[in-house]
């Protein structure tokens, strides 16, 4: 199946400081990519629709301004935490349709943990 | 957005047959059925998507009603290696952007013990 990656696997920051994550669709191209948080044993949640060229579409309660969202092109996509604070400490996961013809899987990167110290 | 009831837990022995059935009563007539696996700090794994009647595939199959009110995935045969989180999802596959965002339920925590 299609391949998609996310990068750092895991990171350590100091509260106040800026993290960014990047999701790479490999082999196909994705237009519209999402952005999930999870927290321990719970399930992923929502948080933004990032799409090629244009603004992210964030749901509710998702702070626009802290979490900055930017489709740079079709096979990247990046999440930018900004002004980390320790219950920013989650798991993050992108995920990217594949579009080409005849398929609809979404496709799941592998996730990065996040800890804010 | 078509909400998804599963249960939340469920074990089994390995070897056994497992079913797994998800209820989404408001499905749209775009929707199709999807179910991811996920283990623990990583992301889901895709299993497999269906719009009506089966699906099978190398790992699982898809049992849908006609009315697609609800979904069983069915994985034979599991292995300890199978103990995980399955989540049934339901969304508009032909949308783009957001329509075509997916949205998780709880999930089924799946284990499966010797």
């Amino acid at each position: 199946g299609a391949v998609v990656s996310q990068h750092p696997s895991r990171v350590i920051c100091k509260s106040g400081t800026s993290v960014k994550i990047e999701c790479r669709s490999l082999d196909f191209q994705a237009t519209t990519m999402f952005w999930y948080r999870q927290f321990p044993k719970q399930s992923l949640m929502l948080m933004a629709t990032s799409n090629e060229g244009s603004k992210a579409t964030y749901e509710q309660g998702v702070e626009k301004d802290k979490f900055l969202i930017n489709h740079a092109s079709l096979t990247l996509s990046t999440l930018t935490v900004t002004s980390a604070h320790p219950e920013d400490s989650s798991f993050y996961i992108c995920s990217a349709r594949d579009l080409r013809e005849g398929r609809y899987e979404q496709y799941f990167g592998p996730g990065t943990r996040l800890t804010v110290t | 957005l078509a909400k998804t009831t599963q249960p939340i837990s469920m074990d089994s022995y390995e070897g056994q047959e497992v079913n797994i059935t998800c209820s989404h009563n408001n499905i749209a007539t775009n929707d199709y059925i999807t179910w991811y696996q996920q283990f623990p700090s990583q992301g889901p794994r895709f299993i497999i998507q269906g719009y009506k009647t089966k699906v099978t595939n190398e790992v699982a199959s898809l049992f849908i009603p006609a009315d697609r009110k609800s979904s069983t995935l069915s994985l034979p045969r599991v292995s300890l290696s199978d103990t995980a989180v399955y989540y049934c999802l339901v969304g508009d596959a032909w949308g783009t952007g957001t329509a075509s965002k997916l949205t998780f339920g709880t999930g089924t925590r799946l284990q499966v013990t010797l």
